[in-house]
Parts: structure tokens; sequence; C-alpha cells
């Protein structure tokens, strides 16, 4: 089956670590993305990439890191610098970044901060 | 900066009722748009989407939306919900030339049978 897979589906951590999240598509898809929700304010952009090698901050990017060394993964590191990671974490796909694309998202993964 | 306001943040129906959910966005240039919507315990998905051409375009589902260019607005409707339209729906839009989509902050239909 084609999607994305995003692992663990729940994560904790303690204050202080940082945690790595991931994020796999065999889409054969460009563009990947990391959106953070949290409720009541819908789909927030961490950080997206539009071809392998290169990749660029979204809209709350402070206190993530992303790698994109291969087209299939897309992982996200939750820095301890994130003043508020406990969040909902969703990796999405699309087949260009050219943002007219509809994007296919991952399952999640539910990341809470002890 | 561009931004997407979905005025109703929790919707409560009964069966066969008729839904709108209203949906806004700030930017005065081309825009591409999108519903998605998320089921209890599943993926996000496409609802429906606009990039030009008649305004008024239809989903999945029984779900459609229009686009008025005037009143920047995208509002989603079906005619008759079941209880398993329940979910949380998202609009979202992307300026064109801009590599990216605003999500607004999602509305929570409920509909109770």
């Amino acid at each position: 089956d084609g999607g994305i897979t995003q692992s663990p589906k729940y994560l904790f951590r303690k204050e202080g670590q940082n945690v790595t999240l991931s994020c796999e598509q065999n889409l054969n898809h460009d563009a990947m993305y990391w959106y953070r929700q949290d409720p009541g304010q819908g789909l927030r952009l961490i950080y997206y990439s539009q071809i392998v090698n290169d990749f660029q901050k979204g809209d709350i990017a402070e206190g993530y890191s992303v790698s994109r060394e291969k087209k299939e993964s897309f992982p996200l590191t939750v820095t301890s610098a994130q003043k508020n990671p406990t969040a909902f974490y969703l990796c999405a796909s699309s087949t260009t970044g050219t943002g007219n694309n509809e994007q296919f998202f991952g399952p999640g993964t539910r990341l809470t901060v002890l | 900066a561009q931004s997407v306001s979905q005025h109703n943040h929790h919707v409560i129906l009964s069966e066969a009722a008729s839904l709108e959910l209203g949906c806004n966005y700030s930017y005065g240039g081309t825009v591409n748009l999108f519903w998605y919507v998320q089921y209890p315990g599943q993926h996000l998905q496409l609802l429906l989407k606009y990039f030009s051409g008649d305004p008024l375009v239809k989903g999945i589902k029984g779900f459609e939306a229009e686009f008025i260019k005037s009143k920047f607005s995208f509002n989603l409707r079906k005619p008759s919900v079941q209880w398993s339209d329940t979910a949380e729906y998202f609009c979202a839009v992307n300026a064109e030339g801009y590599n990216k989509l605003i999500f607004g902050a999602g509305t929570r239909l409920a509909v109770h049978p």
C-alpha cells in the first residue's frame, strides 16, 4: 500500500531531552512537510522540504530541526529548546512543493513531555 | 500575512440537518483553496479543492463548497448530514507563489442520530 507512515504513535519524553519523530513515504513525492496540531489552532507548519537535501523553515521552526537525506524520509527532531513541545505532530507529502497540490497526511505522532 | 478564519469552532447538528461551515481568508491575489477532514482516529484527508474554473466545487460524500472571490470566502456545505460526518473540518489556503498551505483553526462537527 502506498502512503505515509509515522512512528511512534505515542511518545513520551522527559524535559531537557531531544526526541526524533520518524516520517516515511512511498508515494514518490518530492515535497514533505511537518505540522504541529494543537486544539483550537489548526495545523501550523514547522518545516518543509521541496527536494532532497533542501528544506525551509515554516511558521514555527524554533526548537525543531529536520533533515532530508533521502526522498522517502523526513525526520523531525524536537529539541530541548522547544518551550512547549507537547502536541500532535503530522507529517505530509505532495508531488511538488508549489503549494497547489494535494497534501497526503500520515497518522500522526502524539508527543507528551513529562 | 496570510490567514484563514473558520468562524464556527464547534457545531452540533441532528441527522438530516443542512450544514454550512464558514471559511474566510486574507490574501488579495490568486489562491488555491482546500477543505480537509479528520474523522475520529483517521488520517487527515482531502474533502475537496478549488484551483480555477467553476467556483462551485463538489467533493466526496456529498460535500460541496463555493468560492466567492469578492467575499474572500470558501464555505463548505452539505444538504443533509449523517452521523458518519462527525469529524473535524479544516479549511486551507495556498496563495499562488507561496509554497505552503495556511490552515484555519478547524471546526468540530458532531452529528446526533
